[in-house]
């Protein structure tokens, strides 16, 4: 069974630094872009960044680049966001997904909760 | 980037009826198009990726159509559980791959 796994949400003052994971199993991890999405309080969902299967190469939304790094370790099958610089607005449930053949997220994990307030 | 059009924002409806969601793009996507359901608390959940195929264990009511810009979900009889937020994604060429603002489906 395909399953991913976010951790490492938390409360954190503006301007600090969070690191995200999200562990994968039931599937060959090194196979796969994957990516993170959000979703901030009373909004819609919002592509965050993905990564190639090999890390090469990483593609963000504007909003976060520079501030954000998407990385992977197929060895260990997990997926990280490290976030530095957080704003008020990168409050939201951060969502870890597998893309299949087609781009699509096809495995989305549970989401954990960011929160960035003084 | 890519804008993503969907409408309504809301759809009010009742168990039985027919309903349809419609996405439009800012430019030719091709039909690299992925529609998802989403309830609060949970998962998003894959439906309908390259814009017309359902994906496997999704039921037969969900159908998917459309290519270059215009786009539409359509839910044959709504079911009880149907009762979510709807959104599309595009994930033409480089990213970033937008989503819509979704449309939130409500019963009547």
């Amino acid at each position: 069974e395909v399953q991913v796994v976010e951790s490492g949400g938390g409360l954190v003052q503006p301007g600090g630094s969070l690191r995200l994971s999200c562990s994968a199993s039931g599937f060959i991890f090194s196979n796969f872009w994957m990516g993170w999405v959000r979703q901030a309080p009373g909004k819609g969902l919002e592509w965050v960044a993905n990564i190639k299967q090999d890390g090469s190469e990483t593609y963000y939304v504007g909003s976060v680049k520079g501030r954000f790094t998407i990385s992977r370790d197929n060895a260990k099958n997990s997926l990280y966001l490290q976030m530095n610089s957080l704003r008020v607005e990168d409050t939201a449930v951060y969502y870890c997904a597998r893309e299949g053949p087609a781009a699509d997220s096809d495995y989305w994990g549970q989401g954990t909760l960011v929160t960035v307030s003084s | 980037d890519i804008q993503m059009t969907q409408s309504p924002p809301s759809l009010s409806a009742s168990v039985g009826d027919r309903v349809t969601f419609t996405c439009r793009t800012s430019q030719n996507i091709g039909n690299y198009l992925t529609w998802y359901q989403h309830k609060p608390g949970k998962a998003p959940k894959a439906l309908i990726y390259a814009a017309s195929h359902l994906r496997s264990g999704v039921p037969s009511r969900f159908s998917g159509s459309g290519s270059g810009t215009d786009f539409t979900l359509i839910i044959s009889s709504l079911q009880p559980e149907d009762f979510a937020t709807y959104y599309c994604q595009q994930s033409y060429r480089t990213p970033p791959y937008t989503f819509g603002q979704g449309t939130k489906l409500e019963i009547k």
